[in-house]
């Protein structure tokens, strides 16, 4: 099983709070990713970085923003939440290099905003 | 911005019968990854495939890389029904340590 955790599961919001979602890993992986994934659709990437202090905006434009000050925190924040942020946010981790590059998935935070 | 296309989008089986379903990148990858996810779950890795005209093989799972580089393939032989699920190539970009990861196959299997 994967060493990745995000929090919250579930969580749901009224328009305009911000929120942080949260990701912690402990394989030390350097590269880490947030993806966008509506019900049954493909995954989106929005943010990725590949160390401390790295981070590169995915090809999916988003209004929300990461930090990576530590290997195993990259958190994703939303200053004031809407309605089309409403989706489910996958956070992943991989080890460095091309030869080990499968990335573990945590199990998702499924925002709703009302 | 770089794309990784796959089709088809469904595929609806009967037991026992084959699934195919392949995956072209709009650029050159450095490696091909599949990925498995259940409904409800998150995408679960199923294999890496490095080399040009690369063919790994995983029980009734057979993996191809092609010799471009830039398209791939997942044949399942004889489909089960707990093979149901979305299936999703994902390419890591030339130069890059973007995943960029394909529209994804959902498979569904009538028993």
């Amino acid at each position: 099983e994967a060493d990745i955790y995000q929090t919250p599961r579930y969580l749901v919001i009224g328009t305009g709070k911000k929120i942080t979602l949260e990701c912690s890993q402990t394989m030390g992986h350097d590269k880490m990713y947030w993806y966008q994934q509506d019900p049954g659709m493909e995954l989106h990437l929005i943010h990725y970085s590949y160390g401390v202090n790295s981070t590169e905006k995915g090809d999916l434009s988003s209004e929300s923003t990461v930090s990576r000050i530590r290997t195993e925190h990259f958190p994703l924040t939303l200053e004031s939440a809407r309605p089309s942020h409403t989706s489910q946010y996958l956070c992943a981790s991989s080890d460095r290099g091309l030869l080990n590059t499968e990335a573990f998935f945590g199990q998702g935070t499924r925002l709703t905003v009302v | 911005g770089q794309q990784v296309m796959q089709i088809p989008q469904y595929q609806h089986v009967q037991e026992g019968e084959d699934f195919t379903t392949y995956c072209n990148s709009s650029t050159t990858l450095s490696n091909i990854q599949w990925y498995k996810q259940r409904p409800g779950g998150h995408p679960v890795f199923l294999i890496q495939l490095v080399k040009s005209g690369e063919v790994k093989k995983q029980k009734r799972l057979t993996f191809q890389f092609g010799e471009a580089k830039k398209n791939s393939s997942l044949h399942i032989t004889a489909t089960q029904t707990t093979d149901v699920g979305t299936y999703f190539c994902a390419g890591l970009m030339d130069s890059s340590y973007k995943l960029i990861f394909g529209s994804g196959t959902r498979l569904l299997v009538r028993p």
